[in-house]
C-alpha cells in the first residue's frame, strides 16, 4: 500500500491564481481531511469528508472548496489563492474516523 | 465547536527525566483523544490514543491519563531519550455524527544528553 499519496510536494503560486492539491489513498479508508499547518498554531481542519459524496466545514474552511466524488480522492482547491494561504497542507484518512494516518505534505508559497 | 488547548507550548527535559504534555477539551461529549509526534519536515505520526471509557493506556515509555469531568488529557513519556525531540500534538474528536479530529497546537520538546 502506498497509504496517502500528496501531490505536488511543493508549489509556489501567484496572488489570484488558482490550483487542486491532489490526495488519494489505497487503503479503501472512509474519512478523509484536509489540515494546514502554521508555526504555532498546529493543525488547522480545513474540511473533511465521511465518506463519497459527503464533506463538511471544519475550522477554517473560507478560500478552500473539497469534493469526494470517488472513496480514494480527496482533491484540495484553492480558488483564488492570496499569501495568507501560504502553509504546510496535510491530507489524512482514516477507517473509522479514529487513528489517522497522515500523507506527506505539500509546502504552499503564495507571492 | 471544539476547542483543545495545549501546555507548555516548549518544553526542555535531560535525557532519562521524564516529560508531561497537558492538554484541556471544551466538548463534553468528545470521546477520542489521540497523540501525534512530528519530527522535523516530517508528517505527523500517531504514537498513542485513547477513547473516553478509559482512564490510563500505557505503552512502553509513553502513557495518555483522561480526566473526563475535568476535561483534560495528558501525554507522559518516561526515560526521556533525544530521539523523542519532536513536536507533540493533542487532539479531540468532537461530538455529533460527523469526526471533526481538533488538534492543540503542540509541544516542542527538546532532550539534551
Amino acid at each position: 500500500n502506498a497509504g496517502v499519496t500528496q501531490t505536488p510536494k511543493f508549489q509556489v503560486l501567484k496572488t489570484g491564481q488558482s490550483m487542486t492539491l491532489q490526495c488519494a489513498q489505497d487503503m479503501n479508508h472512509e474519512y478523509m481531511s484536509w489540515y494546514r499547518q502554521d508555526p504555532g498554531m498546529g493543525l488547522r481542519l480545513i474540511h473533511y469528508s465521511v465518506g463519497a459524496g459527503i464533506t463538511d466545514q471544519g475550522e477554517v474552511p473560507n478560500g478552500y472548496n473539497v469534493s469526494r466524488s470517488t472513496t480514494e480522492d480527496f482533491p484540495l482547491r484553492l480558488l483564488s489563492a492570496a499569501p495568507s494561504q501560504t502553509s504546510v497542507y496535510f491530507c489524512a484518512s482514516s477507517p473509522t474516523g479514529n487513528g489517522y494516518t497522515f500523507g506527506s505534505g505539500t509546502r504552499l508559497t503564495v507571492v | 465547536g471544539e476547542n483543545v488547548e495545549q501546555h507548555p507550548s516548549t518544553l526542555s527535559v535531560q535525557e532519562g527525566d521524564s516529560a508531561v504534555i497537558k492538554c484541556t477539551y471544551s466538548d463534553s461529549a468528545s470521546n477520542y483523544f489521540p497523540w501525534y509526534k512530528q519530527e522535523l519536515g516530517k508528517r505527523p505520526q500517531l504514537i498513542i490514543d485513547i477513547r473516553s471509557n478509559v482512564g490510563e493506556k500505557k505503552d512502553q515509555r509513553i502513557a495518555v491519563t483522561l480526566n473526563k469531568t475535568a476535561k483534560h488529557f495528558s501525554l507522559h513519556i518516561t526515560e526521556t531519550q533525544p530521539e523523542d525531540s519532536a513536536v507533540y500534538f493533542c487532539a479531540a474528536k468532537g461530538s455529533g455524527g460527523y469526526n471533526k479530529l481538533i488538534f492543540g497546537a503542540g509541544t516542542r520538546l527538546a532532550v539534551h544528553p
